[in-house]
């Protein structure tokens, strides 16, 4: 499975723009780049899952360039209620169950 | 849709004895589950795949007559941690993979404390 690198923690502002870059250098061809939000003493949560170019919904954005080995969840307006952890996962698209390697994920801390 | 329920939230057992914590694939079947394992400011760590019908896969280090699971069913797992002791104190969660939705649903974590 891809290796994921993201930075360990981020500090922003209330209202501000978040950007959180992954790197995953060794992604597949059938690879999915998924997104999950984890707050204290609760199971991850799914928020955004691409393959390439751009994905929205109605919490994030997620941009994925042509090559594929990065990819940047986008916050926008973040509040209070974001500061969470954010992890980056490459997911394979087999149809099948495969397992899942979280990385470090990134501590993003929202402040007033 | 896609909604796992994981029992206990929170558990207090004393060392020794054995805790039991449950996980439901609500309105999907889950031929697989998994289990993950998580200490305090650390990620999830995979402790093994489990498999209904089948024995579960445990991954290299976790001792599988300790962390005894039993997948049954396409809509229940059970993980139980047998003769705990205060270092099993974790945060453990659940996973079903379903081939409809975004794949992977966790569930909501058990918090268990040994003492």
């Amino acid at each position: 499975l891809a290796k994921t690198t993201q930075p360990i923690s981020m500090d922003s502002y209330e209202g501000q723009e978040v950007n959180i870059t992954c790197s995953h250098n060794n992604i597949a061809t059938n690879d999915y780049i998924t997104w999950y939000q984890q707050f204290p003493s609760q199971g991850p949560r799914f928020i955004i899952q691409g393959y390439k170019t751009k994905v929205t919904n109605e919490v994030a954005s997620l941009f994925i360039p042509a090559d594929r080995k990065s990819s940047t969840l986008s916050l926008p307006r973040v509040s209070l209620s974001d500061t969470a952890v954010y992890y980056c996962l490459v997911v394979p698209n087999t149809g099948t169950a495969s397992k899942l390697t979280f990385g470090t994920g990134t501590r993003l801390q929202v402040t007033l | 849709g896609a909604v796992v329920s994981q029992h206990p939230s929170r558990v207090i057992c004393k060392s020794g004895t054995s805790v039991k914590i449950e996980c439901r694939s609500l309105d999907f079947q889950a031929t697989t589950m998994f289990w993950y394992r998580q200490f305090p400011k650390q990620s999830l760590m995979l402790m093994a795949t489990s498999n209904e019908g089948s024995k579960a896969t445990y991954e290299q280090g976790v001792e599988k007559d300790k962390f005894l699971i039993n997948h049954a069913s396409l809509t229940l797992s059970t993980l139980t941690v047998t003769s705990a002791h205060p270092e099993d104190s974790s945060f453990y969660i659940c996973s079903a993979f379903t081939s409809s939705n975004y794949g992977y649903t966790f569930g909501s974590g058990t918090r268990l404390t040994v003492v």
